[in-house]
C-alpha cells in the first residue's frame, strides 16, 4: 500500500501544549505533504517537505522527514483551541494522485 | 483569488435516485481532482482531470460514477443509481502547473466538500 498511515490515531491535549504526530509509509517518496480538516469542511493544505529536505518549519508547525525510516512527524507547538482538527499525511509519489490515512484526530481543550 | 467550489455543500438522496456533484476549480487551474471519504476510512483518490481530458480514473469505485470536465473549466460527478455505500463526503481539489512527470508534486488545493447520504 502506498498511503501514509498516521499515529496516534487520536490525541487530546491542553491548551499551550505541544501536539506530535507521526506518519509512517513503505516505498520511496518525493515529497510528503501534511493536511489538516476541520470538521465539516475541506482539507488545508499545511506543509510539503521534499525527500531530500529533514525538517521544515511553518509558524507554529514544524515537520521532520526520515527517509530512513520511513516517517514523518508533524509537530504543532503552543497548540490552540483552533487547532482541534483531523491531520493526514500523504506520501508523494511519481503520480499526481494522493494517497491519504485515515488521519489523526486532534482535541485541543481550552 | 476564489478558492475551490463545491455544490451542493450537503445532499440527502434515496437508493435508486441520481445525484450529481459540481466542482469550481481555481481558476487557471489545469489539473482537477475528484476525492471521496466515506465514514471512519480514509480518503481515496477518484479520478484526475487535466483539462478537459481524464488522466487518471483508476480511483473510480464503478460505472454508476460518472465524471466530466467539459471545456476544462468547472467539473460534474454524477451517480447514477446511487447506492448506500456511496455516502460519504466528496471532496475536489485543484492544483496549477500540467501533470507529467516531476519531481515535486504541486500542492493542491481543497474545496469543503459534498456531505452525500443516501438512505
Amino acid at each position: 500500500s502506498q498511503q501514509g498511515e498516521e499515529d496516534p490515531q487520536a490525541l487530546s491535549i491542553q491548551e499551550g501544549e505541544n501536539a506530535t504526530m507521526n506518519c509512517s509509509y513503505k516505498t520511496s517518496i518525493n515529497n510528503l505533504q501534511w493536511y489538516r480538516q476541520n470538521s465539516g469542511r475541506g482539507l488545508v493544505h499545511l506543509i510539503l517537505i521534499r525527500s531530500n529536505e529533514r525538517e521544515k518549519h511553518s509558524g507554529r508547525l514544524r515537520v521532520t522527514l526520515d527517509t530512513s525510516k520511513k516517517s514523518s512527524s508533524l509537530l504543532i507547538t503552543a497548540s490552540r483551541a483552533a487547532d482541534t482538527a483531523s491531520y493526514f499525511c500523504a506520501p508523494g509519489y511519481n503520480t499526481d494522485k494522493l494517497i491519504f490515512g485515515t488521519g489523526t484526530r486532534l482535541q485541543v481543550f481550552p | 483569488e476564489a478558492g475551490v467550489t463545491q455544490f451542493p455543500s450537503h445532499s440527502v438522496i434515496e437508493k435508486g435516485q441520481t445525484v450529481t456533484l459540481r466542482c469550481d476549480p481555481i481558476s487557471g487551474h489545469d489539473n482537477l481532482y475528484w476525492y471521496r471519504r466515506v465514514m471512519g476510512k480514509e480518503i481515496k483518490f477518484l479520478l484526475h482531470f487535466v483539462k478537459e481530458s481524464k488522466q487518471d480514473e483508476s480511483g473510480m469505485p464503478n460505472n454508476r460514477f460518472l465524471a466530466e470536465r467539459t471545456g476544462g473549466t468547472y467539473s460534474t460527478l454524477k451517480v447514477q443509481p446511487a447506492e448506500l455505500e456511496d455516502s460519504g463526503v466528496y471532496f475536489c481539489a485543484s492544483s496549477q502547473s500540467p501533470a507529467g512527470p516531476r519531481v515535486i508534486t504541486d500542492t493542491q488545493y481543497f474545496g469543503p466538500g459534498t456531505r452525500l447520504t443516501v438512505l
